[in-house]
């Protein structure tokens, strides 16, 4: 009964390629987020959604495409894939858009070669 | 931008040991979280206290919203302790977390 659940758990990929990584909450919450982490181990915010609506975009590159079909699911398609975008994408969700706790799923580990 | 300042970098412990993370930032926040990342990547959430002390088995923070800073005890530690501490905040209206660069921790048998 994970909570916050991400597919694929490690994604290995050329550059040029497109890729998506899906996530899904099932803690009933309404908003979600994708946080990068890069080598250094450095963790940054890239979207926030709440209700299905985008409320931040933290100056993301183009290539790089939310999408929320519904509260419990936000996916990250990214196109056009280059060796700067090999990271740790973490999804998470709170309930509520300021001041509430947030909890991350396990992470996708992407590689671009 | 708000700052968040974790000290120390890196720490080893011999198991058994107690220790405290720091960590600071430098305006006002309507909440914090402590995380615990695993050797094996994932973030663990540890403490959401955006004011006052908790505890939980081992370990317990403390924020001080006034003084901006919290701190996380760990006691008696073990070697599954060994990964990254990061703490996060949220600035009021802003809709995210920001993460302080982490504690790494080693506990040695």
């Amino acid at each position: 009964d994970t909570a916050v659940s991400q597919t694929p758990k490690y994604l290995v990929t050329q550059m040029g390629n497109d890729k998506s990584i899906k996530c899904e909450q099932n803690l009933g919450h309404d908003t979600m987020y994708w946080y990068k982490q890069d080598s250094k181990k450095f963790l940054k915010i890239m979207f926030s959604y709440n209700n299905k609506e985008l409320i931040i975009n933290e100056t993301v590159p183009n290539r790089f495409s939310p999408k929320s079909p519904d509260k419990a699911h936000l996916n990250l398609h990214i196109n056009s894939l280059e060796l700067g975008d090999s990271a740790v994408y973490f999804c998470a969700s709170s309930q509520g858009t300021m001041g509430t706790e947030a909890f991350f799923g396990q992470g996708t580990r992407l590689t671009v070669v | 931008g708000i700052q968040v300042e974790q000290s120390p970098p890196d720490l080893i412990l011999q198991e058994g040991a107690n220790s405290t993370l720091r960590c600071n930032f430098s305006d006002s926040v309507n909440n914090l979280q402590w995380f615990h990342q695993n050797p094996w990547g994932q973030l663990i959430n540890l403490f959401y206290i955006p004011s006052g002390t908790k505890q939980n088995g081992r370990l317990s923070a403390t924020t001080v919203a006034t003084e901006r800073y919290s701190l996380l005890y760990i006691s008696s530690s073990q070697t599954t302790d060994s990964g990254v501490y990061f703490c996060a905040v949220e600035l009021f209206s802003s809709y995210k977390l920001i993460f302080g660069s982490g504690t790494r921790l080693l506990v040695r048998p």
